[in-house]
């Protein structure tokens, strides 16, 4: 079992649609790391958060730590959101430079 | 701007030759990393470098070989015991172990 997990691996939905990507982990962490891959490789952080929410425009991470559980929303999609959204975690013991890597749900906005 | 410059784009390499993908940022972080993933998959870790002159092996780092010579600077070179190069290679740095870390447009290396 990975000890990052995201869920769906596949998503595809209507501009406009409410988008959920989830992440699960089995593992004690420090932070969550949100990420988007563009279809031509480049990769861009998105969010990094211990607790809590965090917004930026019409993206929303939220980690709730005693579920281990993280979400990734996107309100009113748009195609240019379509990417691969990674999720990925600094093992709470060991080396916080080895993140732990999902990966990845790929995310096709239809317009 | 700041960034990170991977170089080249595109790669390719005959069966017993080494090759060297070139990463240089101008952020002043410490740290920095080379990933590899292959189609449809997670990046995994070759190696990592917490301060100039220092570095440490990731997840798979058979086959490759890293210098820090520079701040700016972490080569990757794949050598010719690396049986299965064919990837995309990602270069990061941040600014230490509890930060975001920025990437690279990547370099697709290809076995002729």
């Amino acid at each position: 079992k990975n000890e990052v997990e995201q869920s769906p691996q596949n998503l595809t939905a209507q501009e406009g649609e409410f988008i959920t990507i989830n992440c699960s982990y089995s593992v004690g962490i420090s932070a969550l790391h949100w990420l988007q891959q563009h279809p031509g490789g480049g990769i861009v952080s998105l969010f990094m958060l211990s607790s809590g929410k965090k917004k930026h425009g019409r993206l929303i991470a939220t980690i709730n730590i005693q579920e281990k559980h993280s979400s990734l929303r996107i309100t009113a999609s748009h195609p240019r959101d379509s990417a691969v959204y990674i999720c990925a975690a600094p093992p709470h013991r060991g080396s916080n430079y080895q993140l732990i890597w999902g990966a990845g749900t790929k995310l096709i906005i239809k317009p | 701007d700041g960034g990170i410059t991977q170089s080249p784009k595109y790669l390719f390499r005959k069966e017993g030759q080494n090759v060297t993908l070139s990463c240089e940022q101008n952020l002043n972080h410490d740290a920095m990393y080379w990933y590899r993933q292959d189609p449809g998959q997670g990046l995994r870790l070759i190696y990592y470098s917490q301060i100039v002159n220092d570095f440490q092996k990731g997840d798979i780092a058979e086959g490759y070989s890293v210098s820090r010579e520079k701040k700016e600077s972490f080569p990757l070179t794949v050598t010719s015991a690396q049986k299965n190069p064919t990837a995309f290679y990602l270069c990061a740095s941040s600014i230490g172990s509890e930060q975001p870390q920025h990437f690279g447009d990547g370099t697709r290396l290809s076995i002729l």
